[in-house]
């Protein structure tokens, strides 16, 4: 069976500094991945996705970056965080050849920019 | 522009019927989704319809009306553990999620 994992679960960080949160997925090959954010009371917002190793597509143009070093891993970056930055970050992945774009979200990665 | 309206809260009792509504205004459709999420945690995936017509799965059904761009979430024999947030999004013509805010269900005993 497929899971995904997340991390960290939780992260306070100071304005200015970086971010790195990290994204597996096992149990399957080539999965779409992506990177959302969700504020409160507001819909999820993709940040990028990925179909593919090194193929990256922005949704946002932000200071965030994202990189897709193995197929099964995606990281979310920044070099300097702004206090706009702060929010649940989710990664997840789908299997678009299976028809419906189903999404598994990980865990969430509640970031605080203080 | 994309847009997808569902309401912001609702509230129900333990044991009773909620239908939940969602429209929606997109650039094609692929297809609309039903995903529950629990405070602090993150979505699971409830339901997919792109046909016109009901969807039942257990105690919770998901109706489609592609030529009125409206859909509802219908949640039976509710139970305390169904307070959570339920949120809609429809796939575009591109495959892209588009996604509703979210409709925050509150069960009462």
């Amino acid at each position: 069976s497929q899971t995904i994992h997340q991390w960290p679960a939780t992260l306070v960080q100071p304005v200015g500094s970086p971010l790195s949160l990290e994204c597996t997925v096992e149990g399957t090959s080539n999965p779409n991945l992506y990177w959302y954010r969700q504020a409160a009371g507001r819909g999820l917002q993709l940040l990028f996705y990925s179909v593919g190793i090194g193929q990256i597509s922005s949704e946002v143009p932000q200071n965030l970056s994202a990189s897709r070093p193995q197929d099964r891993q995606f990281i979310l970056s920044s070099k300097k965080l702004l206090l706009s930055d702060s929010g649940f970050y989710l990664c997840a992945w789908s299997d678009l050849g299976a028809g419906a774009n189903v999404l598994t979200f990980g865990a969430g990665s509640r970031l605080t920019v203080l | 522009g994309q847009n997808i309206d569902q309401p912001t809260e609702m509230t129900a009792t333990e044991g009773a019927i909620v239908q939940i509504n969602c429209t929606y205004q997109t650039s094609g459709f692929n297809g609309l989704f039903w995903y529950q999420q629990h405070a602090g945690e993150a979505p699971t995936f409830l339901s997919y319809n792109v046909l016109d017509g009901l969807e039942e799965k257990g105690r919770f059904s998901s109706f489609l009306s592609r030529s009125k761009g409206y859909s509802y979430l219908l949640l039976k024999e509710l139970q305390m553990k169904d307070s959570a947030s339920y949120l809609c999004a429809v796939q575009d013509s591109n495959y892209q999620l588009i996604w509703g805010a979210g409709t925050k269900l509150i069960i009462k005993p």
